[in-house]
């Protein structure tokens, strides 16, 4: 049984472009949470969607930043014109549900730079 | 709101030696407490979590943790490190939502021969 994917593992971009990060949740999971981890800092809650659904993305900056995952495919992190401070990693996690034992599984992480 | 408190950044021990890391939360509802692993330029590993029930947890690797709901305290120890334990290990809570981790920052623990 796979473990959750992430690509690309490393993101280079120039200020101003688009950065699209993917998520493939284990097989069976359901449920998908975005967490940014800044260096030398905890990972940072993001969004939690479901598929076709944003169920919180209280952790979403406002602007330029947006979430999805498809009836079909992975999920999708989306940053707009990036920026220096955007240069972080992403990780990925799934779970089968959102119930008392909900264990999230993590993916290795996107780690992306701005330059 | 919660939040998670590593009261050590850094911790180097040597190998075959005991260690505790300390993590300290605050919560205003019930909490389920976790401690991951990160390996160098890997994902998170679930060590071990709490739920209910007792409050000495055993994990993976040998790692054990205690919940003391007095102290809002959920120490991760292990009676002799390996250096394959050299590691970033991170102490996460959730509460009411029993979704959204909230992470401590991190300890880095280095294991020398």
């Amino acid at each position: 049984n796979a473990g959750v994917m992430q690509n690309p593992r490393h993101l280079v971009r120039r200020r101003g472009q688009e950065a699209r990060l993917r998520c493939s949740p284990m097989k069976g999971h359901s449920h998908v949470y975005w967490y940014r981890q800044l260096p030398e800092e905890g990972l940072k809650f993001m969004v939690y969607l479901q598929k076709e659904n944003i169920i919180d993305e209280s952790g979403m900056p406002k602007e330029r930043f947006s979430a999805e995952f498809p009836k079909e495919g992975p999920s999708i992190l989306r940053i707009q014109q990036v920026v220096r401070g955007d240069s972080a990693a992403y990780f990925c996690a799934s779970s089968r549900d959102r119930g008392r034992d909900n264990e999230q599984f993590f993916g290795p992480g996107t780690r992306l730079t701005v330059l | 709101a919660q939040s998670v408190t590593q009261l050590d950044s850094q911790v180097p021990v040597f190998e075959e030696a005991p260690v505790e890391l300390r993590c300290n939360y605050s919560s205003s509802v019930s909490v389920y407490l976790f401690w991951y692993v990160q390996y160098p330029n890997q994902g998170l590993q679930l060590l071990l979590k709490y739920l209910s029930g007792s409050t000495l947890v055993k994990g993976i690797n040998g790692f054990e943790a205690e919940f003391n709901k007095s102290q809002t305290s959920f120490h991760l120890r292990k009676p002799s490190v390996h250096i394959s334990d050299t590691a970033e290990y991170f102490c996460a809570v959730s509460g009411g939502s029993n979704y959204k981790l909230t992470f401590g920052k991190g300890t880095l623990l280095t294991v020398n021969p």
